[in-house]
């Protein structure tokens, strides 16, 4: 247990659903990121945030999907009108002081949509 | 694209046999990390070598890491099936990753 924790663990849906994912990393962390994997695909980067400000967010992201970190705690990570494609696992990790240290990883949520 | 790239995409070896995976990057860094996710679970951090140093081990692993050339490499000796998992780099730069490399000790 690395004290970084997701919630669902598993989400099946519907394709046109919306879908909310939650992340809490270890409290002092400043850093939190957002990954979204696929089989046998190495974790690709969705984005980040420094305490409550989202720093960077990937070109491949599209407009359904929005992050939050309010208070610069806990995040979400929010998918609208889900399609087939985003089938993935969602991973979130943390880390207390930028690119210096190792991300502390969640063990992620998987997400179906049918 | 991402910094970290690793090398083979794949490597199957017996118990017992150490195993050899690479990464090469893009830009100059400040730290390298090696990270193992275990099928349908979380990453796991292993090691993070700094850019002044050339080689660091913990355990059974042994990271070196070469800026001239851009690379670094993961050494597991006396592997067990236990290790079977896929093998992550990542840099300070961008904390990106590649595919990885799947490894498979067989018992």
């Amino acid at each position: 247990d690395t004290g970084v924790s997701q919630d669902p663990r598993h989400k099946i849906t519907k394709r046109g659903q919306n879908v909310t994912f939650r992340c809490d990393p270890i409290s002092e962390h400043n850093r939190l990121y957002w990954y979204r994997q696929t089989l046998g695909q190495g974790p690709e980067f969705l984005t980040y945030f420094q305490n409550e400000a989202q720093l960077e967010k990937s070109r491949l992201l599209s407009d359904r999907f929005s992050a939050e970190r309010p208070k610069g705690s806990f995040s979400t990570l929010e998918i609208q009108r889900t399609e087939q494609g985003d089938s993935a696992m969602y991973l979130c990790a943390s880390n207390p002081d930028g690119n210096t240290g190792e991300l502390f990883f969640g063990e992620g949520s998987r997400l179906t949509v049918l | 694209s991402q910094q970290g790239e690793e090398d083979p995409q794949a490597l199957s070896i017996q118990e017992g046999e150490n195993a050899t995976m690479n990464c090469s990057y893009k830009t100059s860094i400040n730290n390298l990390q090696w990270y193992r996710q275990n099928s349908g679970r979380g990453l796991v951090h292993l090691i993070l070598i700094r850019s002044n140093e050339r080689e660091k081990h913990s355990g059974r692993l042994r990271v070196t890491l070469d800026t001239s050339k851009k690379s670094s490499s993961l050494l597991i000796t006396a592997s067990r099936a236990a290790d079977t998992a896929s093998y992550f780099c990542a840099t300070d730069v961008d904390m990106r990753f590649g595919a990885g490399t799947r490894l498979t000790v067989k018992p």
